[in-house]
């Protein structure tokens, strides 16, 4: 399977600390998006970083990308209960060209 | 949920039947995928469309089917060879089909086995 791997799972913080998941991939990739689903619901685009670039901010969010090691992170900064969410990476390889999604971190914050 | 309808949210399938999933997108998108959804296992992709009347198969097209007669519909048929069809049903959708695109998400449908 091509799906990538995201850690942790789970994850549970309080309201107005950092949160941080990773994921990891297994091919060369053109880019990497990050989306949101909240229960229930379909998923939104958050952000793409290229595989050219090493770290990308848009508003409280903020993706790393090291393709050395077939990896990204996202980090969510002054977490609001709000943000509670299932996040994923999306990855599109450099062959074919379709999306492979990775299995999503499941982020509670509590207020 | 971005300009993408799917319809219904709920839907039940006796065995042996085949069910349809409808998704119409008013976003004036070129390329429209269909994601099914089961927990733990993140998306898996079971058919895309680039163009009207031309559709791929995705990692898990067995037991399902697809028609892309409009630019703006792009309806599932899930069939009663697909054995274990419970799961949640993404439609999406691209401008272009292209690897730099993001994708817009409709709301989901649930498909449960009575």
């Amino acid at each position: 399977s091509q799906q990538g791997e995201e850690d942790p799972q789970a994850l549970s913080i309080q309201e107005g600390e950092n949160a941080t998941m990773n994921c990891s991939y297994k091919t060369s990739i053109n880019n990497l998006q990050w989306y949101r689903q909240n229960s229930g619901r379909g998923l939104v685009h958050l952000i793409l970083i290229r595989s050219n670039e090493r770290e990308k901010h848009s508003g409280r969010l903020r993706v790393t990308l090291d393709t050395s090691k077939k990896s990204s992170s996202l980090l969510i900064t002054a977490s609001r209960a709000a943000d509670t969410a299932s996040y994923f990476c999306a990855t599109a390889p450099n062959t074919g060209n379709q999306f492979y999604f990775g299995t999503g971190t499941s982020l509670t914050v509590i207020p | 949920d971005g300009g993408i309808t799917q319809s219904p949210k709920y839907l039940f399938r006796k065995e042996g039947q085949n069910v349809t999933l409808s998704c119409e997108q008013n976003l004036n998108h070129d390329a429209m995928y269909w994601y099914r959804q089961d927990p733990g296992q993140g998306l898996r992709l079971i058919y895309y469309s680039q163009i009207v009347n031309d559709f791929q198969k995705g990692d898990i097209a067995e037991g399902y089917s697809v028609s892309r007669e409009k630019k703006e519909s792009f309806p599932l048929t899930v069939t009663s060879a697909q054995k274990n069809p419970t799961a949640f049903y993404l439609c999406a959708s691209s401008m272009f089909g292209g690897y730099n695109e993001k994708l817009f998400f409709g709301s989901g449908t649930q498909l449960s086995v009575l």
